[in-house]
């Protein structure tokens, strides 16, 4: 089951930053934050994912709260492109074996970037 | 190059026949998936193959039955085909390590259409 709320829909104006907030209260220790992206018609796309640092690679920056219960994903300069549904998920970052390999999607952001 | 590729694309069968989809991935990962989409756009486990051994298998009907030859290839194989059925399906792969386990990497799906 998804440990993580997120808004169910979000707008951003062409050019803009789009701001993508997750809450992942229940957080344990062991799991990192992660970031994909599923594009109409194609598979999940990986973003970005973070333990507690911040975070910044070609695609976006993630923001993690000092108590990691809350994160924020950042477009810098969102384009029409970009408007997907994303996903927030907390997953460990051990190999425990079988379940903790699992990633589980909950109902994402759909991000609508307009012209 | 495609990193995770899946075939067919497209699969429209009747109720009762068994079919087949394909998944080879050429990242060198060592663990592959099986992701079901339905209607509702909800993304869902089903099975999970490390260097060849079954680790995760949800509660999917016996009906289906992943199929990993190498750890390159996991294939699905669906009896007795059912309306139900009817879902996009996504093949990922990750390389999981003692102490590491990877983003995973999705292919684009095959749409299956049951009739």
């Amino acid at each position: 089951d998804a440990k993580t709320t997120q808004p169910p829909s979000m707008d951003c104006a062409e050019g803009r930053a789009a701001n993508l907030p997750c809450n992942h209260s229940t957080i344990s220790g062991n799991e990192y934050v992660y970031w994909y992206r599923q594009i109409h018609s194609q598979g999940p796309q990986y973003i970005i994912h973070g333990l507690k640092n911040n975070e910044t690679n070609e695609m976006a920056s993630l923001i993690i709260t000092e108590d990691r219960k809350s994160s924020t994903l950042i477009l810098p300069h969102a384009t029409l492109r970009d408007t997907a549904v994303y996903y927030c998920i907390v997953r460990a970052y051990m190999n425990y074996g079988g379940a903790t390999n699992k990633l589980i999607f909950g109902t994402g952001t759909l991000l609508a970037v307009q012209p | 190059d495609t990193a995770v590729s899946q075939t067919p694309k497209y699969l429209v069968t009747q109720m009762g026949n068994d079919k087949s989809i394909k998944c080879e991935q050429n990242l060198g990962h060592d663990t592959m998936y099986w992701y079901k989409q339905d209607s509702k756009k909800f993304l869902k486990i089903m099975f999970s193959y490390n260097n060849k051994e079954l680790i995760i298998n949800e509660t999917v009907p016996n009906r289906f039955s992943p199929k990993s030859p190498d750890k390159a290839h996991l294939n699905l194989h669906i009896n007795s085909l059912e309306l139900g059925d009817s879902a996009v399906y996504f093949c990922a792969s990750s390389l999981v390590g003692s102490s590491y386990n990877s983003p995973l990497h999705f292919g684009n799906g095959t749409r299956l259409t049951v009739t």
